[in-house]
């Protein structure tokens, strides 16, 4: 079946990186952007990241450019979160989800998330 | 960015009534936006996309409408499972942004 599956959360000091892991299966992942989005304990969804179909496209929400880098390889059907500088308020759930289609940026399959916690 | 401001924070239904709920954007966008829905311990689900065309597997029941600064969700007749909070998300600019969610609950 289509899906997604994200792993690598974990709990981390701050000031320090992890990378988050996404592999996909049951479509053709090299035709579809991936996106990040993260919901922090108790709040709501917060887009992080996207990259596009060929790896070339990549947008980042202010809260985290210059710290996060997201990347994929077509080849594995995996896409990667690259954090550093973590500081507390990057705690949340990171999902990882696919875009509709081509020029729809809007999400219709999700992971069921990995927790970062980022604490001393 | 575009600021997405949804109403109520918080609503409460009898099953079978009619739920509406408002996204009022900062920007003004014919219809790249979405709604999902997301229950406790779950990942969202997507609903609407394109202001107001339903997912797949989506019942009638939900329907979308709205363009320029303000759009609508609606439940035509809660059901037990409906009870969830709601997010609207806009896809028309970068960064993607969403409204901070209505919670639907029972009355």
């Amino acid at each position: 079946q289509v899906q997604v599956v994200e792993s690598g959360g974990g709990v981390v000091q701050p000031g320090r990186s992890l990378t988050l892991s996404c592999a996909a299966s049951g479509f053709t992942f090299r035709r579809y952007g991936m996106h990040w989005v993260r919901q922090a304990p108790g709040k709501g969804l917060e887009w992080v990241t996207v990259i596009g179909d060929d790896g070339d496209k990549k947008y980042y929400a202010d809260s985290v450019k210059g710290r996060f880098s997201i990347s994929r390889d077509n080849s594995m059907n995996m896409v990667y979160l690259h954090m550093t500088s973590l500081r507390a308020d990057d705690t949340a759930i990171y999902y990882c989800a696919k875009e509709q289609q081509w020029g729809i940026n809007a999400f219709d399959i999700w992971g069921q998330g990995t927790m970062v916690t980022v604490s001393s | 960015e575009i600021v997405m401001t949804q109403s109520p924070a918080t609503l409460s239904v009898s099953p079978g009534e009619r739920a509406t709920v408002t996204c009022r954007t900062s920007q003004s966008f014919s219809s790249k936006l979405a709604w999902y829905q997301q229950k406790p311990g779950q990942a969202p689900r997507l609903l609407i996309y394109g202001a107001s065309t339903r997912a797949t597997g989506i019942p009638a029941r939900f329907s979308g409408s709205g363009s320029g600064t303000e759009f609508t969700l609606t439940i035509s007749s809660l059901q037990s499972e409906d009870f969830a909070v709601y997010y609207c998300q806009q896809y028309n600019n970068w960064p993607l942004t969403f409204g901070r969610g209505t919670k639907v609950q029972i009355k």
